[in-house]
């Protein structure tokens, strides 16, 4: 089974840094990787997605991440962070029809 | 849009105790998932359905824990007894058969005193 890991459990960032979560797998195969969040109060929700092709891949809210097969890894980018983006970021892994999430990194915006 | 519903919202109950979730999927999803997070944690698979058979229960604690999915629709999970380490939230999610994410519910979290 896949085991997910995110480096960064707590961050805090000013309003206009940029961001960066890191995201790594435990190994190579033919999987699907995703990042969720989950704002205060409200159900997890699809940040982006790979499955294939470009491995820079765009979602909702400014947020980018990139796939780096060699390094098993799919971080979570985005250049200025606003204080709505303030939530937890859960990373996941799809691998044979299961998925697997990480631990979550916990992000907090402050004006 | 089309959400997965989940009841109740918040359960407190004590040791010894059974509890009961239920879960509504979006319409069409045949693919439906049990989870819990504790805090602190991700989620962790408990039971996958697909229609209404159990294709993945390996990590559901089958002495006190068990959910079915009778008409391949809506699903229940109950424990019987709960246990002070149960306290957690317990998500619910569903995928069409040909998707590849998951739609979350908004969860059920349960305090066992």
């Amino acid at each position: 089974a896949q085991s997910v890991s995110q480096h960064n459990h707590h961050v805090i960032l000013s309003e206009a840094a940029s961001l960066e979560l890191g995201c790594n797998y435990s190994y190579g195969g033919t999987v699907n990787l995703f990042w969720y969040v989950q704002y205060p109060g409200q159900h997890l929700q699809l940040l982006l997605k790979y499955f294939s092709g470009d491995p820079l891949v765009k979602g909702i809210k400014g947020f980018e991440a990139e796939f780096i097969k060699s390094k098993f890894s799919f971080n979570l980018r985005k250049p200025s962070v606003q204080w709505s983006d303030t939530a937890e970021y859960f990373c996941a892994v799809k691998e044979n029809g299961q998925f697997y999430f990480g631990t979550g990194t916990s992000l907090t915006v402050i004006p | 849009e089309a959400e997965v519903a989940q009841s109740p919202r918040y359960k407190i109950t004590e040791k010894s105790q059974a509890v009961a979730f239920w879960c509504d999927p979006i319409s069409g999803h045949a693919t439906l998932y049990w989870y819990r997070q504790i805090l602190g944690q991700g989620p962790e698979l408990l039971v996958q359905f697909q229609d209404e058979s159990v294709v993945d229960d390996s990590q559901l604690p089958k002495d006190r824990f068990s959910a079915e999915r009778l008409k391949g629709v809506d699903s229940t999970l109950k424990i019987q007894p709960a246990e002070l380490g149960d306290s957690a939230m317990y998500l619910c999610a569903s995928s069409h058969r040909l998707a590849r994410e998951l739609f979350f519910g908004e969860g059920s979290r349960l305090t066992v005193l």
